[in-house]
């Protein structure tokens, strides 16, 4: 079955320290996204790549990175600069150039991030 | 600034009756637009969407009503199931495909 993969489901940071969270989807779709959920605050857009080797800032994206090498994956890297890391990371991918009928989002089942 | 708006932060509604979620946006270049439905730990699923060129789409129990000039978009839930209990985003889309959403409303349906 085609879906998206998250990994880990937790993850627990020191301060100071950089995490990667990792997504891969075999959708074959073109666009891959990262957003962050906090209590109240709905869903926040991190970053975003249309294409390989191509991606955007979001409306939040101090204190992280990412990259895009393969259509499949689009991991995020949490950086020591990003001051409240605690959230439910999610990514999500679709193929917009085919159509408006291809907007909708397939999401990963996420990432829990505690800072300790 | 919140392109997409959900004010409504909670809904309560008893088993069997109409549950209506709203949403209001601000950018009159949104041309599609979505509902997901997501449980706690988990990623959003997609529910229901309608183009700005309709006023309604419906799909089975879930029918979504677009008002574009108020620039309002509604979700009802008829009838309503205990498992639908669940935080509701919309989102809208200005043509490239990128999604904005909005808050987010939690539905709890009482059995």
């Amino acid at each position: 079955d085609g879906g998206i993969t998250q990994s880990p489901k937790y993850l627990f940071r020191k301060e100071g320290q950089n995490v990667t969270l990792s997504c891969e989807q075999n959708l074959n779709h073109d666009a891959m996204y990262w957003y962050r959920q906090d209590p109240g605050q709905g869903l926040r857009l991190i970053y975003y790549s249309q294409i390989v080797n191509d991606f955007q800032k979001g409306d939040i994206a101090e204190g992280y990175s990412v990259s895009r090498e393969k259509k499949e994956s689009f991991p995020l890297t949490v950086t020591s600069a990003q001051k409240n890391p605690t959230a439910f990371y999610l990514c999500a991918s679709n193929s917009p150039t085919e159509g408006r009928a291809n907007y909708g989002y397939t999401f990963g089942s996420g990432t829990r991030l505690t800072v300790v | 600034d919140q392109q997409v708006k959900q004010n409504s932060p909670s809904l309560s509604v008893q088993e069997g009756r109409i549950s209506i979620l709203n949403c209001d946006y601000t950018n009159s270049m949104f041309d599609y637009f979505l509902w997901y439905k997501k449980y706690p730990a988990e990623g959003p699923t997609f529910l229901i969407s309608i183009s700005s060129i309709k006023d309604k789409n419906e799909d089975g129990r879930f029918t979504v009503f677009l008002n574009k000039s108020a620039k309002h978009l509604s979700l009802h839930i008829v009838p309503s199931q205990p498992g639908d209990s669940a935080v509701y985003f919309c989102a809208a889309s200005v043509g490239t495909g990128k999604l904005i959403f909005g808050q987010g409303t939690t539905l709890q349906v009482k059995p």
